[in-house]
Protein backbone atom coordinates (compact mmCIF):
# COMPACT_ATOMS: atom_id res chain seq x y z
CA UNK A 1 0.00 0.00 0.00
CA UNK A 2 1.68 3.61 -0.99
CA UNK A 3 -0.99 5.43 0.45
CA UNK A 4 -0.85 7.79 3.57
CA UNK A 5 0.19 5.25 6.55
CA UNK A 6 -1.16 6.34 9.70
CA UNK A 7 -1.36 4.32 13.33
CA UNK A 8 -2.91 3.69 15.71
CA UNK A 9 -6.82 4.12 13.51
CA UNK A 10 -7.91 3.85 17.08
CA UNK A 11 -6.54 5.23 20.16
CA UNK A 12 -8.14 5.51 23.60
CA UNK A 13 -6.96 7.53 26.57
CA UNK A 14 -7.69 8.56 29.96
CA UNK A 15 -7.79 12.29 30.85
CA UNK A 16 -4.30 13.57 31.36
CA UNK A 17 -2.58 11.21 29.44
CA UNK A 18 -0.15 11.47 26.37
CA UNK A 19 -1.49 10.21 22.78
CA UNK A 20 1.06 9.44 19.89
CA UNK A 21 -0.37 9.73 16.33
CA UNK A 22 2.18 8.43 13.57
CA UNK A 23 1.94 9.07 9.85
CA UNK A 24 4.24 7.84 7.36
CA UNK A 25 3.66 9.95 3.96
CA UNK A 26 3.43 8.75 0.29
CA UNK A 27 6.24 7.24 -1.22
CA UNK A 28 8.31 10.19 -2.35
CA UNK A 29 6.25 12.91 -0.56
CA UNK A 30 7.87 14.89 1.72
CA UNK A 31 5.50 17.35 2.84
CA UNK A 32 3.35 16.38 5.39
CA UNK A 33 0.30 18.13 6.99
CA UNK A 34 -2.07 17.44 9.80
CA UNK A 35 -5.65 18.10 10.24
CA UNK A 36 -8.44 17.31 12.98
CA UNK A 37 -11.92 16.95 13.00
CA UNK A 38 -14.06 17.77 15.78
CA UNK A 39 -17.16 15.77 15.88
CA UNK A 40 -19.70 17.61 13.29
CA UNK A 41 -16.96 20.42 12.36
CA UNK A 42 -14.85 20.82 8.95
CA UNK A 43 -11.26 19.54 9.00
CA UNK A 44 -8.97 22.16 10.20
CA UNK A 45 -5.56 22.89 9.64
CA UNK A 46 -2.58 22.06 12.44
CA UNK A 47 0.53 22.31 11.41
CA UNK A 48 2.84 21.71 7.95
CA UNK A 49 6.32 20.37 8.71
CA UNK A 50 8.77 18.83 5.84
CA UNK A 51 11.72 16.69 7.24
CA UNK A 52 13.13 18.12 10.12
CA UNK A 53 11.46 21.48 9.82
CA UNK A 54 8.21 22.65 11.22
CA UNK A 55 6.92 25.26 8.16
CA UNK A 56 4.17 26.17 9.35
CA UNK A 57 2.41 25.44 13.27
CA UNK A 58 -0.20 28.56 12.99
CA UNK A 59 -3.20 26.02 13.59
CA UNK A 60 -1.68 23.86 16.76
CA UNK A 61 -3.47 25.13 20.17
CA UNK A 62 -0.58 26.51 22.02
CA UNK A 63 -0.20 24.32 24.77
CA UNK A 64 -0.01 20.27 24.85
CA UNK A 65 0.39 19.88 21.31
CA UNK A 66 3.85 19.35 19.41
CA UNK A 67 4.84 17.72 15.72
CA UNK A 68 8.10 16.60 14.74
CA UNK A 69 8.90 14.74 11.32
CA UNK A 70 11.99 13.53 11.83
CA UNK A 71 14.98 12.41 9.13
CA UNK A 72 13.80 9.35 9.46
CA UNK A 73 10.76 7.30 10.22
CA UNK A 74 7.09 8.37 10.06
CA UNK A 75 5.78 12.25 11.19
CA UNK A 76 4.63 12.18 14.85
CA UNK A 77 2.01 14.22 16.40
CA UNK A 78 1.89 14.06 20.13
CA UNK A 79 -0.78 15.32 22.63
CA UNK A 80 0.46 15.58 26.09
CA UNK A 81 -2.02 15.47 29.25
CA UNK A 82 -5.09 15.29 27.47
CA UNK A 83 -8.31 16.20 27.91
CA UNK A 84 -12.27 15.40 26.45
CA UNK A 85 -12.03 18.52 23.97
CA UNK A 86 -8.97 16.27 22.43
CA UNK A 87 -11.22 13.04 21.53
CA UNK A 88 -11.17 13.71 17.19
CA UNK A 89 -10.54 12.36 13.90
CA UNK A 90 -6.41 13.46 13.34
CA UNK A 91 -5.44 13.13 9.59
CA UNK A 92 -2.70 13.44 8.09
CA UNK A 93 -2.03 14.23 4.40
CA UNK A 94 1.01 14.54 2.43
CA UNK A 95 2.10 16.19 -1.14
CA UNK A 96 5.48 16.12 -2.97
CA UNK A 97 5.60 20.07 -3.59
CA UNK A 98 5.12 22.76 -0.68
CA UNK A 99 4.46 26.64 -0.74
CA UNK A 100 2.70 27.58 -3.90
CA UNK A 101 1.67 24.12 -4.41
CA UNK A 102 -1.69 23.75 -5.74
CA UNK A 103 -3.34 22.16 -2.95
CA UNK A 104 -3.85 18.34 -3.94
CA UNK A 105 -3.21 16.38 -0.92
CA UNK A 106 -3.52 13.11 -0.16
CA UNK A 107 -5.12 11.70 3.19
CA UNK A 108 -4.46 8.93 5.46
CA UNK A 109 -7.74 6.87 6.96
CA UNK A 110 -6.90 9.14 9.92
CA UNK A 111 -6.34 8.52 13.98
CA UNK A 112 -9.60 8.86 15.97
CA UNK A 113 -8.94 9.62 19.37
CA UNK A 114 -11.25 8.96 22.16
CA UNK A 115 -10.35 10.74 25.73
CA UNK A 116 -12.40 8.95 28.93
CA UNK B 1 -11.85 34.44 9.62
CA UNK B 2 -11.80 32.02 6.26
CA UNK B 3 -15.13 30.38 6.03
CA UNK B 4 -16.38 27.94 3.57
CA UNK B 5 -20.40 27.14 3.78
CA UNK B 6 -21.80 23.83 3.07
CA UNK B 7 -25.50 22.72 3.38
CA UNK B 8 -24.71 19.85 5.49
CA UNK B 9 -28.06 18.05 4.38
CA UNK B 10 -28.73 14.95 3.86
CA UNK B 11 -29.04 15.25 0.07
CA UNK B 12 -31.14 12.98 -1.42
CA UNK B 13 -31.07 12.30 -4.87
CA UNK B 14 -33.14 8.97 -6.69
CA UNK B 15 -30.56 6.81 -8.41
CA UNK B 16 -29.75 7.92 -11.45
CA UNK B 17 -30.96 11.32 -11.30
CA UNK B 18 -28.39 14.70 -10.94
CA UNK B 19 -26.71 15.58 -7.56
CA UNK B 20 -26.22 19.08 -7.21
CA UNK B 21 -23.88 20.20 -3.97
CA UNK B 22 -22.91 23.89 -3.43
CA UNK B 23 -20.38 25.88 -1.45
CA UNK B 24 -19.48 29.49 -0.66
CA UNK B 25 -16.36 31.01 0.40
CA UNK B 26 -15.60 34.02 2.26
CA UNK B 27 -11.40 34.80 1.64
CA UNK B 28 -11.80 36.63 -2.25
CA UNK B 29 -8.18 35.39 -2.36
CA UNK B 30 -8.94 32.11 -2.41
CA UNK B 31 -7.24 30.71 -5.58
CA UNK B 32 -7.51 27.11 -5.63
CA UNK B 33 -10.86 24.56 -4.89
CA UNK B 34 -11.13 21.23 -4.04
CA UNK B 35 -13.93 18.65 -4.09
CA UNK B 36 -13.16 15.68 -1.89
CA UNK B 37 -15.47 12.57 -0.97
CA UNK B 38 -14.94 10.81 2.24
CA UNK B 39 -16.99 7.37 3.06
CA UNK B 40 -18.04 6.94 6.88
CA UNK B 41 -14.64 6.41 8.57
CA UNK B 42 -12.48 6.83 5.74
CA UNK B 43 -10.55 9.38 4.51
CA UNK B 44 -11.51 12.51 2.14
CA UNK B 45 -10.74 11.58 -1.39
CA UNK B 46 -9.82 14.22 -3.76
CA UNK B 47 -12.64 13.75 -6.65
CA UNK B 48 -12.29 17.35 -8.30
CA UNK B 49 -9.99 20.63 -8.42
CA UNK B 50 -11.04 23.81 -10.33
CA UNK B 51 -8.66 26.58 -10.44
CA UNK B 52 -10.38 29.28 -13.10
CA UNK B 53 -13.92 30.55 -13.60
CA UNK B 54 -16.25 28.08 -15.71
CA UNK B 55 -16.72 24.43 -15.75
CA UNK B 56 -14.27 21.51 -15.50
CA UNK B 57 -16.07 17.98 -16.32
CA UNK B 58 -14.77 14.60 -15.26
CA UNK B 59 -16.89 11.61 -15.83
CA UNK B 60 -19.73 11.81 -14.24
CA UNK B 61 -18.23 15.08 -12.52
CA UNK B 62 -18.96 18.46 -13.01
CA UNK B 63 -17.13 21.17 -10.99
CA UNK B 64 -18.22 24.79 -11.61
CA UNK B 65 -16.79 27.92 -10.15
CA UNK B 66 -17.72 31.70 -9.93
CA UNK B 67 -15.01 33.91 -8.14
CA UNK B 68 -17.41 36.85 -8.68
CA UNK B 69 -20.20 35.56 -6.56
CA UNK B 70 -17.40 33.04 -4.24
CA UNK B 71 -19.22 30.32 -5.37
CA UNK B 72 -18.26 26.17 -6.19
CA UNK B 73 -20.48 23.61 -7.16
CA UNK B 74 -20.55 19.75 -7.47
CA UNK B 75 -23.02 18.42 -10.14
CA UNK B 76 -22.67 14.10 -9.97
CA UNK B 77 -24.49 12.90 -13.57
CA UNK B 78 -26.60 9.71 -12.96
CA UNK B 79 -26.03 9.51 -9.19
CA UNK B 80 -25.28 5.87 -8.07
CA UNK B 81 -25.44 4.65 -4.80
CA UNK B 82 -21.76 4.06 -4.53
CA UNK B 83 -21.98 7.83 -4.65
CA UNK B 84 -23.55 7.87 -0.82
CA UNK B 85 -20.94 9.69 1.14
CA UNK B 86 -20.18 13.32 2.49
CA UNK B 87 -18.68 15.79 -0.19
CA UNK B 88 -16.37 18.12 1.13
CA UNK B 89 -15.62 21.53 -0.22
CA UNK B 90 -12.12 22.79 0.34
CA UNK B 91 -10.44 26.46 -0.37
CA UNK B 92 -6.88 27.29 -0.12
CA UNK B 93 -5.18 31.00 -1.26
CA UNK B 94 -2.60 32.12 -3.20
CA UNK B 95 1.02 32.28 -2.26
CA UNK B 96 2.14 31.49 0.84
CA UNK B 97 0.05 29.49 2.61
CA UNK B 98 -1.63 27.99 -0.19
CA UNK B 99 -1.18 24.35 1.30
CA UNK B 100 -3.65 25.75 4.13
CA UNK B 101 -7.01 24.46 2.97
CA UNK B 102 -9.96 25.66 4.61
CA UNK B 103 -12.72 22.83 4.53
CA UNK B 104 -16.26 23.16 5.00
CA UNK B 105 -18.06 21.03 7.20
CA UNK B 106 -19.44 18.75 4.18
CA UNK B 107 -22.64 17.70 2.50
CA UNK B 108 -24.02 14.00 2.95
CA UNK B 109 -24.97 12.57 -0.11
CA UNK B 110 -28.15 9.80 0.52
CA UNK B 111 -28.78 8.22 -3.44
CA UNK B 112 -31.71 6.17 -3.31
CA UNK B 113 -31.63 2.79 -5.40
Amino acid sequence: NAGVMQNPRHLVRRRGQEARLRCSPMKGHSHVYWYRQLPEEGLKFMVYLQKENIIDESGMPKERFSAEFPKEGPSILRIQQVVRGDSAAYFCASSWTGAGYTGELFFGEGSRLTVL
Amino acid sequence: QKEVEQNSGPLSVPEGAIASLNCTYSDRGSQSFFWYRQYSGKSPELIMSIYSNGDKEDGRFTAQLNKASQYVSLLIRDSQPSDSATYLCAVSPSGAGSYQLTFGKGTKLSVIP
